[in-house]
């Protein structure tokens, strides 16, 4: 599975959008770029995830570059709940997606 | 559906007492896996399993014995503590086969070895 890098803390101000950026140069072409966060000590929650199209759900938006080297999940309008450390993972998906390879992520922390 | 469900939430062992995690799930879901997070760390993929009677290693094995005899049930067990493996431990599950890379994770359970 491809690595990948995400800068270790990033802050935003509640009711702004968050931008979280993640570089996985040496992703494959079938593999997928997930994105999962864990709010305090509690286990991680799946947000979204995508292959090359931009996605969209009511938690978050996923933007990923036409090169596919990176990406960009977007929180349109950050509240205090969303401080969490938020995870990028790239695989190959489908079948058993599983064995997910878990980094140190990005801590976000949303502020008044 | 309860989801994921881990016990207990917290233990203390001794060093050298055994013993097993437990983790159920109600969705019917193929894949189940355990992971450990330690201090400042991400997630680290023990042991993992696909169906009923199969199970594999995952990036941190050692110390660890898994069974999946059903379903509904993975259990971890520590044969024999050690100090090393004080960690916060998760069980996650998916739909295996027919999943879309969604990992649904317990509660998680604190295991402190003195």
């Amino acid at each position: 599975d491809a690595k990948t890098t995400q800068p270790p803390s990033m802050d935003c101000a509640e009711g702004r959008a968050a931008n979280l950026p993640c570089n996985h140069s040496t992703i494959s072409g079938n593999e997928y770029v997930y994105w999962y966060r864990q709010i305090h000590s509690q286990g991680p929650q799946y947000i979204i995830h995508g292959l090359k199209n931009n996605e969209t759900n009511e938690m978050a938006s996923l933007i990923i570059t036409e090169d596919r080297k990176s990406s960009t999940l977007i929180l349109p309008h950050a509240t205090l709940r969303d401080t969490a450390v938020y995870y990028c993972i790239v695989r190959v998906g489908g079948g058993t997606a599983s064995k997910l390879t878990f980094g140190t992520g990005t801590r976000l922390q949303v502020t008044l | 559906n309860a989801g994921v469900t881990q016990t207990p939430k917290f233990q203390v062992l001794k060093t050298g007492q055994s013993m097993t995690l437990q983790c159920a799930q109600d969705m019917n879901h193929e894949y189940m896996s355990w992971y450990r997070q330690d201090p400042g760390m991400g997630l680290r993929l023990i042991h993992y399993s696909v169906g009923a009677g199969i199970t594999d290693q995952g990036e941190v094995p050692n110390g660890y014995n898994v069974s999946r005899s059903t379903t509904e049930d993975f259990p971890l067990r520590l044969l024999s503590a050690a100090p090393s493996q004080t960690s916060v431990y998760f069980c996650a599950s998916s739909a295996g086969t027919r999943d879309t890379g969604e990992l649904f994770f317990g509660e998680g359970s604190r295991l402190t070895v003195l």
